[in-house]
């Protein structure tokens, strides 16, 4: 079945460092590639989302290219602010798996000032 | 566009009690998807619903648990009989369907389930 695997956390970085969190996928066909971010206490926010080989997400900073060939879909930010600390979670959606969505654990960032 | 929402937002309940938790999807979206997650886990697929039918349910969800979509609107996800483990957040999401720009699913705040 489709997997999500993300880069263990948690991450902590000082404002204004480059942020970069690794996921990795399986899956059956070409899944839409997603990010979510998610605030204590909160549910998850859409952060960015790719729905074909090299395409570019991108919002408030982030950004994340599909990578087929490497089955990739990194996060990227090159100056993170306190108010970025958050748990992220990648996660994949598709035909091959009737639209549901499959999540990677979530890493936490903690930036500090 | 006022969004997924979910009520409660959060439900403390004792051992044994029975618990019921509304979502109602964006009102155009045809797919509803409930979802678990669970404290340092990413949400875990339970069921989800096409219009009104119940198209698959995870293994996850025991005989304890049911869903329904009446008339293709809001759901309801009924625990029967809650134990600790079902202490959790309960996400909804709703989509629009199967199209391939429209994979995106909208999540609702969720519902913290404290079981004790």
């Amino acid at each position: 079945g489709d997997s999500v695997t993300q880069m263990e956390g948690p991450v902590t970085l000082s404002e204004e460092a480059f942020l970069t969190i690794n996921c990795t996928y399986t899956a059956t066909g070409y899944p839409s590639l997603f990010w979510y971010v998610q605030y204590p206490g909160e549910g998850l926010q859409l952060l960015l989302k790719a729905t074909k080989a090299d395409d570019k997400g991108s919002n408030k900073g982030f950004e994340a290219t599909y990578r087929k060939e490497t089955t990739s879909f990194h996060l990227e930010k090159g100056s993170v602010q306190v108010s970025d600390s958050a748990v992220y979670f990648c996660a994949l959606s598709g035909l091959g798996n009737a639209g549901k969505s499959t999540f990677g654990d979530g890493t936490t960032l903690t930036v500090k000032p | 566009d006022t969004g997924v929402s979910q009520d409660p937002r959060h439900k403390i309940t004792k051992r044994g009690q029975n618990v019921t938790f509304r979502c109602d999807p964006i009102s155009e979206h045809n797919r509803l998807y409930w979802y678990r997650q669970t404290l340092g886990q990413g949400p875990e697929f339970l069921t989800y619903f096409q219009n009104e039918a119940q198209l698959e349910k995870s293994r996850l969800l025991s005989d304890r648990f049911s869903a329904e979509r009446p008339k293709g609107s809001f759901s309801t996800l009924e625990i029967q009989r809650t134990e600790q483990g079902d202490s959790a957040m309960y996400l909804c999401a709703s989509s629009l369907g199967l199209d391939s720009d429209q994979f995106q699913q909208f999540f609702g705040p969720g519902t913290r389930l404290t079981v004790l």
